[in-house]
Parts: C-alpha cells; structure tokens; sequence
C-alpha cells in the first residue's frame, strides 16, 4: 500500500539526549513536511524540503534539524537544544504543484 | 505577517448544519485547505479552494471569498462521528508553506 509511515509512535527521551524520528513515503513525493502540534494547537511547521538534497527552515527550527538524502525519506532530529519538545510530531509529503499534503499517523515525544 | 483565525470550539446537534469559518491575512495566497483530526490521529483532507465561490463534496462544502479573506467550511446532517478538530490552512505563495489556523473542535451531541 502506499502512505506514509512514522516510527515510532511513543519515543521518551532523557534530558540532553537527541531523537531521530522517522518519516518515509512511497508516494513518490517531491515535497516532505515536519510539523508540531501541541495539545489544543494547529500544526506549526518545523522544516521542509522541496527536493532532495534541499530543505529550509520552518517557523520553529530552533533546536532541529534534518536531513533529505532520498526522495524517500525525511528523518527530523530533536537536539538537546529544544528546550521543550513534548509534543505530537507530524509528517507529510505532497506531489508538485497545488495537492493536498498527506500526513503520517504521527510520533508521539515525551521527555523522561 | 501571518494570521489566521478560527473559533475555538463549537457544538451542533447530530442532524444539524454547522458552519466553521476561517479568516485569513497572509502574505499572498495560493489555496485554502480544510482538514479534519480526530483526537490523537492524523489530519486528512477534505477540501480545497483557490477560486471564490463554493465547493461541494457530499455532506461537506467549503466556500471561499479571496477579497474578504474568509472561507468556511459547512457540515450537513451531523453525525456523530463528526465530532473532530477541523483545520484551516493557507498554502502562501511562492513558497509552498501551509500556515495552519489552531483548528476548531467540533462536538455533535446525541
């Protein structure tokens, strides 16, 4: 089936530690998202990219970061520099042009 | 900068009309699109608009006016299920970026 698959859907990390969550899609995406939400709050965007080997910052990158080396796959790290990152993570990717973006089941990050 | 508005939290009857409205100041636009999110899930689309007027898709329509900045979204003959977070989000132009409003809960009461 095609989708999009976050892993994994609980993730603990311990104080000063970096988390790599996992986002893959074989819709064959040119775009791929990661977003933040916090309980009673929309999406905010963390990080984007375009096409591989390219990405930019979103409205909250502070304390993030990413990486695009296959068309594939968008592995977002959470740095020991967000202060604060308990919250529902949220991937999604979308073909060229004005579709729709599609969204990953989500992870879900506590701090221990 | 960016700005976009919805209510906080609604609640119909499960039979009713129920219309969620969404306002918006972005710097250019490029389509709105409605999601909805149950509780602990992942958005899914619903709808999308780029030219004003309405757009009709079963028991869901969404209607757009560009100069007024607002669209809303109508949910005809509630059901329970329903009961959801509905998102609003601009794509702006150029860039491909989505801004998301905070979304609405909707609650459907038996």
């Amino acid at each position: 089936d095609g989708g999009i698959t976050q892993s994994p859907k609980y993730l603990f990390r311990k104080e000063g530690q970096n988390v790599t969550l996992s986002c893959e899609q074989n819709l064959n995406h040119d775009a791929m998202y990661w977003y933040r939400q916090d309980p009673g709050q929309g999406l905010r965007l963390i990080y984007y990219s375009q096409i591989v080997n390219d990405f930019q910052k979103g409205d909250i990158a502070e304390g993030y970061s990413v990486s695009r080396e296959k068309k594939e796959s968008f592995p977002l790290t959470v740095t020991s520099a967000q202060k604060n990152p308990t919250a529902f993570y949220l991937c999604a990717s979308r073909t060229g042009g004005m579709e729709t973006q599609y969204f990953g089941p989500g992870t879900r990050l506590l701090v221990l | 900068g960016q700005n976009i508005d919805q209510p906080t939290e609604m609640t119909a009857t499960e039979g009713a009309i129920v219309q969620i409205n969404c306002t918006y100041q972005t710097s250019g636009f490029n389509g709105l699109f409605w999601y909805q999110q149950h509780a602990g899930e992942a958005p899914t689309f619903l709808s999308y608009n780029v030219l004003d007027g309405l757009e009709e898709k079963g028991r869901f329509s969404s209607f757009l006016s560009r100069s007024k900045g607002y669209s809303y979204l109508l949910l005809k003959e509630l059901q329970m299920k329903d009961s959801a977070s509905y998102l609003c989000a601009v794509v702006t132009s150029g860039t491909y970026k989505y801004i998301f409003g905070t979304g609405t809960r909707l609650k459907v009461l038996a």
